[in-house]
């Protein structure tokens, strides 16, 4: 399958610092793709849309002049939180659709996470 | 935001037995997904369901997209090691590219050899 990948896998920083997070779809290209935010034992809670060539789309109260998404490719997204505080801290999943082979529907392929932990 | 009624939180089974778990929504979907999170990595597709009354196996697993398009559930047989992990259910409207999937809060799932 297709896959997608997210650069760095962890990240520690200080408290007030911006830190950027990116997505990348390796094999294929996505006009759309998807930023998740997930707390240790909860589930996936989608964070924003991100569209290539426009602005993204944020799910209610998330605030958007703090996660900022710039889609500036179709194989590159990125994700930055900006004056991160401890309460950031979580693992951040993208995910990119894809044709499966042989199949006439999406499928959403996720990348590997971004743990980032402010302290 | 939405989201799904997933249970049971947790399962603690025996290496051999067979393991149930479920999703329930308010609202209807139009694709119901299964997927499995290993600790520190990304969801991976399970099984997709796109018709109501669908009955999908991959392998050891089934799964089923309700009648009412609004729940689905996913079978194990014969547990392994392997199969521990977090398994989410996941729904969304629409088959188009744009379409965000809303996450069930999962099913950790513990497996004794």
């Amino acid at each position: 399958g297709a896959v997608v990948s997210q650069h760095p896998s962890r990240v520690i920083c200080k408290s007030g610092t911006s830190v950027k997070i990116e997505c990348r779809s390796l094999d294929f290209q996505a006009t759309t793709m998807f930023w998740y935010r997930q707390f240790p034992k909860q589930s996936l809670m989608l964070m924003a849309t991100s569209n290539e060539g426009s602005k993204a789309t944020y799910e209610q109260g998330v605030e958007k002049d703090k996660f900022l998404i710039n889609h500036a490719s179709l194989t590159l997204s990125t994700l930055t939180v900006t004056s991160a505080h401890p309460e950031d801290s979580s693992f951040y999943i993208c995910s990119a659709p894809s044709l499966t082979s042989g199949s006439f529907y999406n499928e959403q392929f996720f990348g590997p996470g971004t743990r980032l932990t402010v302290l | 935001g939405q989201q799904l009624n997933q249970s049971p939180q947790s399962m603690f089974i025996q290496e051999g037995e067979d393991v149930s778990m479920n999703c329930t929504s308010s609202s209807i979907f139009n694709t119901w997904l299964w997927y499995k999170q290993d600790p520190g990595e990304g969801p991976v597709l399970l099984i997709a369901l796109y018709k109501a009354g669908e009955l999908t196996s991959n392998g050891r697993l089934t799964a089923q997209f309700g009648i009412t398009r609004k729940d689905s559930f996913l079978n194990i047989s014969a547990s392994i090691p392997s199969d521990v992990g977090i398994y989410f259910c996941a729904g969304q409207l629409n088959i188009a590219s744009g379409s965000r999937l809303t996450f069930g809060e999962g099913t950790q799932l513990t497996v004794n050899p």
